[in-house]
């Protein structure tokens, strides 16, 4: 079975350029995890979805990030116009949900390293 | 909030010998609790979690995990390193009864194996 697929594997951009970061979770699975990687901060939860409904953007830096969801099967990441501290890896991740209850294993993509010079 | 701590941002060990890797966490009810690992240039796996029910969960690759209440602690441990386990281990809380909403990792802790 395929895993979470994430496009790019590798960006580099200027600054205020826009970058959108794609996910492809693991069919069936209902929840679906952004996270951000740095060595400063460590692993950030940005945002996840439910069903394809965001449930918690409270990770999501500022107004120039934002996260869709239009179908079970695809996610973007969006960073609109980009800086240079946005530079970092980006995680996706997805899990199989039981109404409330997860089955606590999330399935990560191989992430999305970000540039922004 | 829950959190959780990680004790050294780096442990290097020989081959063959002990690994332990530190957790402790913060919660307000019964945590759910989980060990990562993440191999150069890969996303993250599973290595093992606890769930409530035996506080000494065995995973993958040797690993074990004792959950200790008292001590608020969820140390990763393996008997015997080998150059394959050098990767970044995290150790993560769950905010929710049930498993994997809002997972909080900690900061990651780099493990060597020496030759």
């Amino acid at each position: 079975d395929a895993g979470v697929i994430q496009s790019p594997r590798h960006e580099v951009t200027e600054m205020g350029q826009e970058v959108t970061l794609r996910c492809k979770p693991i069919s069936g699975h209902d929840y679906l995890f952004w996270y951000r990687q740095t060595m400063m901060r460590g692993l950030e939860l940005l945002i996840y979805f439910n069903n394809n409904v965001p449930i918690d953007d409270s990770g999501m830096p500022e107004d120039r990030f934002s996260a869709k969801m239009p179908n079970a099967s695809f996610s973007t990441l969006k960073i609109q116009p980009s800086e240079p501290r946005d530079s970092a890896v980006y995680f996706c991740a997805s899990t199989r949900g039981s109404g409330r209850e997860t089955t606590g294993e999330l399935f990560f993509g191989e992430g999305s390293r970000l540039t922004v010079l | 909030a829950q959190s959780v701590t990680q004790l050294g941002s780096h442990v290097s060990v020989s081959e063959g010998a002990l690994v332990l890797l530190r957790c402790n966490y913060s919660s307000s009810v019964p945590p759910y609790l989980f060990w990562y690992v993440q191999y150069p240039n890969q996303g993250l796996q599973l290595l093992l979690k606890y769930t409530s029910a035996a506080t000494l969960v065995k995973g993958i690759n040797g690993f074990e995990a004792e959950f200790k209440k008292s001590e608020t602690s969820f140390h990763l441990t393996k008997p015997s390193a080998h150059m394959s386990d050098a990767a970044e281990y995290f150790c993560a809380v769950s905010e929710t009864q049930g498993g994997s909403e809002k997972l909080v990792f900690g900061k990651g802790t780099k493990l060597t194996v020496n030759p």
